[in-house]
């Protein structure tokens, strides 16, 4: 099993400019995440989906939005990057919302 | 608010000594916390949680529902636990985690 997988691994971007960042999971969980992980600030959480069909808004939901296109897959979206979104972004997901996360390998995005 | 404070951002020790991460929640209902790690040019990863009451790689941590802490020990800290350290903290549907330490262990 491959676990947790994300694409790309690393992206720049220009200010203005929108992409979506891709996540799939292969161990048939419920619960899928976005984070951020900057430094000095940890892992925020930016978007759950508890379950396919459903999706909530995290700590720092502005300026993103997600898709939870299935079970297997959950992606995030940058309508209009800006340089306050340069981060490394971590797609998680676990069996429910209570239990042990598994993260992917995480995506370094650059906003110029 | 419902919130996980890790107070040291670095932590250094010697090979051999004792090692302890802080961290400290603020949940006003039945939480359950957790410890993940983050070695060099590897995936974040579970440590232990603390309902398995279990030691992984030789650490412990005891949740103290009185003075709402989950503190991460070790009594002999080893060149290959240097990482960075997530405390985290799941609730009904919210997740939080801590601003992170990282812990670097001098041979």
């Amino acid at each position: 099993n491959a676990g947790v997988t994300q694409t790309p691994k690393f992206q720049v971007l220009k200010t203005g400019q929108s992409m979506t960042l891709q996540c799939a999971q292969d161990m048939n969980h419920n619960s899928m995440y976005w984070y951020r992980q900057d430094p000095g600030m940890g892992l925020r959480l930016i978007y759950y989906s508890a379950s396919e069909g459903t999706t909530d808004k995290g700590e720092v939901p502005n300026g993103y939005n997600v898709s939870r296109l299935n079970k297997r897959e959950f992606s995030l979206r940058l309508e209009s990057a800006a340089p306050s979104q340069t981060s490394v972004y971590f797609c998680a997901s676990s069996e429910t919302v209570k239990r042990i996360q598994y993260f992917g390998p995480g995506t370094r995005l650059l906003v110029l | 608010a419902q919130r996980v404070t890790q107070p040291e951002k670095l932590l250094s020790v010697f090979k051999g000594a004792p090692v302890e991460l802080k961290c400290n929640y603020s949940y006003s209902g039945s939480p359950e916390l957790f410890w993940y790690v983050q070695y060099s040019r590897q995936r974040l990863q579970l440590l232990l949680r603390h309902i398995s009451r279990e030691s992984i790689k030789g650490f412990t941590a005891d949740l103290n529902k009185g003075e709402t802490s989950f503190h991460l020990k070790k009594p002999f800290a080893q060149e290959e636990d240097s990482a960075m350290y997530y405390c985290a903290l799941t609730g009904a549907n919210n997740l939080f985690f801590g601003t992170g330490t990282r812990l670097t262990v001098i041979p």
